[in-house]
């Protein structure tokens, strides 16, 4: 139990393009999804937190027209990299909580973003 | 920003040695968590332990946590090549994780 799938796992895009990430708890409801972003070899470092129904509350530094967040449902969250650039290639990391014991996340597999 | 700091950065053990890794985290915490990340995937949950708690067992997985020392650590023992992984902890505070910079685990037959 406690499955997250996030699509797609990889994904090149040009320089200017949109992206779009999606993160779906598979068996649970998740009361919160979390977005974060992960260099090579570097820790997790969180982006945003989110609750179905409401406002992303994105991460100092993070910026929250770059980097939209849709919670729609109580299983689907969404990051939408706009207008990507180079430096924006990175993994990102969805992870939800929902199951007890609430204070677990539950991982997406991440997507690799290429920004050509 | 990153809580704490893990120690070592990198470990290269033999099949059936223990393999310890330590994180110390500088704010006060509800619990502390540690996680493993295969290569290029998602983080699975392995251990959480309270902040009033001392230690804690799971399999071949040890936990100890020091309050006072604001530092934690996590041994597995007889350890086996699948245990190749990244080894992260990460400390909960109201809800939100903040991860360490993780420990890079290799374990060889």
């Amino acid at each position: 139990g406690a499955v997250v799938s996030q699509h797609p796992s990889w994904v090149i895009c040009k320089s200017g393009t949109s992206v779009k990430i999606e993160c779906r708890s598979l068996d649970f409801q998740a009361t919160t999804m979390f977005w974060y972003r992960q260099f090579p070899k570097q820790s997790l470092m969180l982006m945003a937190t989110s609750n179905e129904g409401s406002k992303a509350t994105y991460e100092q530094g993070v910026e929250k027209d770059k980097f939209l967040i849709n919670h729609a449902s109580l299983t689907l969250s969404t990051l939408t990299v706009t207008s990507a650039h180079p430096e924006d290639s990175s993994f990102y990391i969805c992870s939800a909580t929902g199951v007890q014991p609430l204070n677990i996340q539950y991982f997406g597999a991440g997507t690799r973003l290429s920004v050509l | 920003s990153q809580q704490g700091e893990e120690d070592p950065q990198a470990l290269s053990i033999q099949e059936g040695e223990n393999a310890t890794m330590n994180c110390s985290y500088k704010t006060s915490i509800n619990n502390l968590q540690w996680y493993r990340q295969n290569s290029g995937r998602g983080l699975v949950h392995l251990i959480l332990i309270r902040s009033n708690e001392r230690e804690k067992h799971s399999g071949r997985l040890r936990v100890t946590l020091d309050t006072s020392k604001k530092s934690s650590s996590l041994l597995i023992t007889a350890s086996r090549a699948a245990d190749t992984a990244s080894y992260f902890c990460a400390t909960d505070s109201w809800g939100k994780l903040q991860f360490g910079a993780g420990t890079q685990v290799v374990v060889t037959p």
